[in-house]
């Protein structure tokens, strides 16, 4: 087990509502991933927090916001939810930051999101 | 073209068999490669690094070549439990992780 926990494991939602996810990352490590791996997909990088502030974003729109806390734990924030927005959403700890060659990511289980 | 591309497979292979997956990135400036495993709806896992040199880590062998811009990743005498989803992950130092599709491999009796 990596010691990455998140929560909901499952969720159903629809079109035009609004969604929190969380995840506790393993412990001593202080940048918490997210990801959104689509079926049949590798997981897309949407965001990266170090340290409680955003430390990277891949290609996602404003409407996929994220926080982070003192204790490095994570929330992934999804407003007006679409259709396409249904996939599972990883969620992955590591000790350091964008500014490393050799980072290490670890996965927490995952929150299938669906969309109807 | 993507960043990182892989065959989707699925290989079907019995058990015993030799397989080898290979992968292609475009960035140039990428320094470090990854092999993760992912079972049918759970989380990716690391596998192994890949080094410059090539690496072995029992019955898995990772090669890096960096002039072709792809890395490989071998599997001698395949077991049924080798069944999964191997994802190519590349890094090129101040930007995330970035994963291939994946190569579907099934292992059959």
């Amino acid at each position: 087990e990596t010691g990455v926990t998140q929560s909901p494991t499952h969720l159903i939602k629809t079109r035009g509502q609004q969604v929190t996810l969380r995840c506790s990352s393993q412990s001593g490590h202080n940048t918490v991933s997210w990801y959104q791996q689509a079926l049949g997909q590798g997981p897309q990088f949407i965001f990266q927090y170090y340290r409680e502030e955003e430390n990277g974003r891949g290609n996602f729109p404003p409407r996929f916001s994220g926080l982070q806390f003192p204790n490095y734990s994570s929330e992934l924030n999804v407003n007006a939810l679409e259709l396409d927005d249904s996939a599972l959403y990883l969620c992955a700890s590591s000790l350091v930051g964008l500014s490393t060659t050799n980072e290490k990511l670890f996965f927490g289980s995952g929150t299938q999101l669906s969309v109807l | 073209r993507k960043e990182v591309e892989q065959d989707p497979g699925p290989f079907n292979v019995p058990e015993g068999a030799t397989v080898a997956f290979n992968c292609t990135y475009s960035n140039s400036a990428s320094q470090s490669f990854f092999w993760y495993r992912q079972d049918c709806r759970k989380e990716p896992k690391l596998l192994m690094s890949v080094y410059s040199s090539g690496n072995e880590d029992g019955r898995f062998t990772a090669q890096l070549n960096r002039a072709s811009q792809y890395i490989s990743l071998l599997i001698r005498d395949s077991k049924l439990s080798d069944s999964a989803t191997y994802l190519c992950v590349v890094n090129s130092g101040n930007t995330p992780l970035v994963f291939g599709k994946g190569t579907r491999l099934s292992v059959i009796a």
